[in-house]
């Protein structure tokens, strides 16, 4: 089956700006989770979504946000770029569910990597 | 406040040696989830195995084994006869939550396979 999609691959925006990204994740997973990586910080949680509705954020300002529609695939949206928002956007899909029965891996997209000039 | 810290930063091993990536994490939570995940020069984060705190059956597969020891915090990962695909980044995750919706990633290790 396919994996997760995300788009677009590589993004250049100008300070200031604000820049979409979009995930769709696998089939039949109704959880969407991101997160950024860069050099200095590593790998940080963002938001997940899950039917539609956010259950987690992470520690990151408004200026970060996100939605997922009802067919499971979301954006997230970051609104006046600063240089520090360089970074590559992860994706992850998993199926959703919680506690020991419900656990399962997430599945990664390749990223969308954004440059803020 | 969960944690997870990976010591090296960078390892380099020759073709055919056994290499091991330490993992040392920090939760409160009784219940909780362990991954490995590997990043190549592509950027794609590849699931390679999850263990469960209540799980501290060791695994081999192939040419991978871990090593969860709850008593040291400890999830280490170990690659037999490494080759040099194996190079990547590696990184070991925590899910407090009891799923992988939400992992807290340590600062990973980059190997390097010299042929």
């Amino acid at each position: 089956k396919a994996g997760v999609t995300q788009t677009p691959r590589y993004l250049i925006k100008t300070r200031g700006q604000q820049v979409t990204l979009s995930c769709s994740p696998i089939s039949g997973h109704r959880s969407v989770s991101w997160y950024q990586q860069t050099p200095g910080q590593g790998l940080q949680f963002l938001f997940e979504y899950f039917s539609e509705t956010q259950r987690n954020k992470g520690n990151f300002p408004g200026r970060f946000s996100g939605r997922q529609f009802s067919n499971s695939r979301s954006e997230m949206n970051v609104s006046t770029l600063e240089l520090g928002d360089s970074a590559l956007y992860l994706c992850a899909s998993s199926l959703g569910g919680t506690g020991l029965r419900g656990s399962t891996e997430a599945f990664f997209g390749q990223g969308t990597r954004l440059t803020v000039v | 406040a969960q944690k997870v810290t990976q010591a090296q930063t960078e390892i380099s091993v020759v073709e055919k040696e056994d290499v091991t990536l330490d993992c040392v994490y920090e939760t409160r939570d009784t219940t909780y989830y362990l991954f490995w995940y590997k990043q190549p020069p592509s950027g794609e984060l590849v699931f390679l195995i999850r263990r469960n705190s209540f799980d501290e059956q060791n695994e081999i597969s192939g040419r991978y084994s871990w090593n969860f020891q709850k008593s040291t915090s400890s999830f280490n990962f170990t690659i037999t006869a490494s080759q040099v695909v194996d190079s990547a980044v590696y990184f070991c995750a925590l899910s407090e939550s009891g799923s992988a919706r939400q992992l807290t990633f340590g600062s990973g290790t980059q190997l390097t396979v010299l042929p």
